[in-house]
């Protein structure tokens, strides 16, 4: 049973295009969030969101939308799709204290979007 | 701005060799000091650290903190191919809640 799932694995979209990646746990973790991992494979912070209110949005374009219908969810939502975006986005989910000593935080298996 | 800084970025070893990590961080403000592994997909969790001085153990690997230089290290003995992955440091800061900052990673290659 996956504790956290993302969909789909892969993306390939052309420029321009509008897509969502989805995040779903089932941990019963009340903090979400979405990482971003570049071409060097370093890993950046996007937006966390605690029981469905946004708490963090670091300094992304407004074409990334992050929605999150409930604990358990955390979608992203990227208009106008452009080549720079091309990256692997993690979802992970904590506790609302944060890292746990033994799992830490926990990563989905992350979402390969390729802009064409 | 926080930041989290690993050396080195990438290392060659043969199986059997030991090898030590190192990650150093300045940020305002610290919860905990995290290793993942990761290989071709997610990040997998190895340790937590929050105080100085106390050895986390599993396995080969080790990791231990000392939070008044602002470092950590992560041993591996007995290096085995299946070893060979990034290695991410991350530091646990509370804001809002919290969140992992990065480092960049340490990639190691094990060749037999």
């Amino acid at each position: 049973d996956t504790a956290v799932s993302q969909t789909p694995k892969y993306l390939v979209t052309q420029m321009g295009n509008d897509k969502s990646i989805k995040c779903e746990q089932n941990l019963g973790h009340d903090t979400m969030y979405w990482y971003k991992q570049d071409s060097k494979k370093f890993l950046k912070i996007m937006f966390s969101y605690n029981n469905k209110e946004l708490i963090i949005n670091e300094t992304v374009p407004n074409r990334f939308s992050p929605k999150s219908p409930d604990k358990a969810h955390l979608n992203l939502h990227i208009n106008s799709l452009e080549l720079g975006d091309s990256a692997v986005y993690f979802c992970a989910s904590s506790p609302y204290r944060g890292a746990t000593p033994n799992y830490g935080y926990t990563f989905g298996s992350g979402t390969r979007l390729t802009v064409v | 701005e926080d930041k989290v800084v690993q050396s080195p970025l990438s290392l060659v070893v043969h199986e059997g060799d030991t090898v030590t990590l190192n990650c150093s961080y300045e940020v305002t403000n610290f919860r905990s000091l995290l290793w993942y592994k990761q290989e071709k997909k997610a990040p997998t969790f190895l340790f937590m650290l929050t105080s100085s001085g106390i050895e986390k153990k599993s396995g080969r690997l080790s990791s231990i903190l000392d939070k008044k230089e602002l470092f950590s290290i992560l041993n591996i003995t007995a290096t085995q191919t299946g070893d060979s992955a990034i290695y991410l440091c991350a530091v646990e800061v509370p804001q809002a809640g919290t969140a992992l900052i990065f480092g960049k990673g340490t990639t190691l290659s094990v060749s037999s």
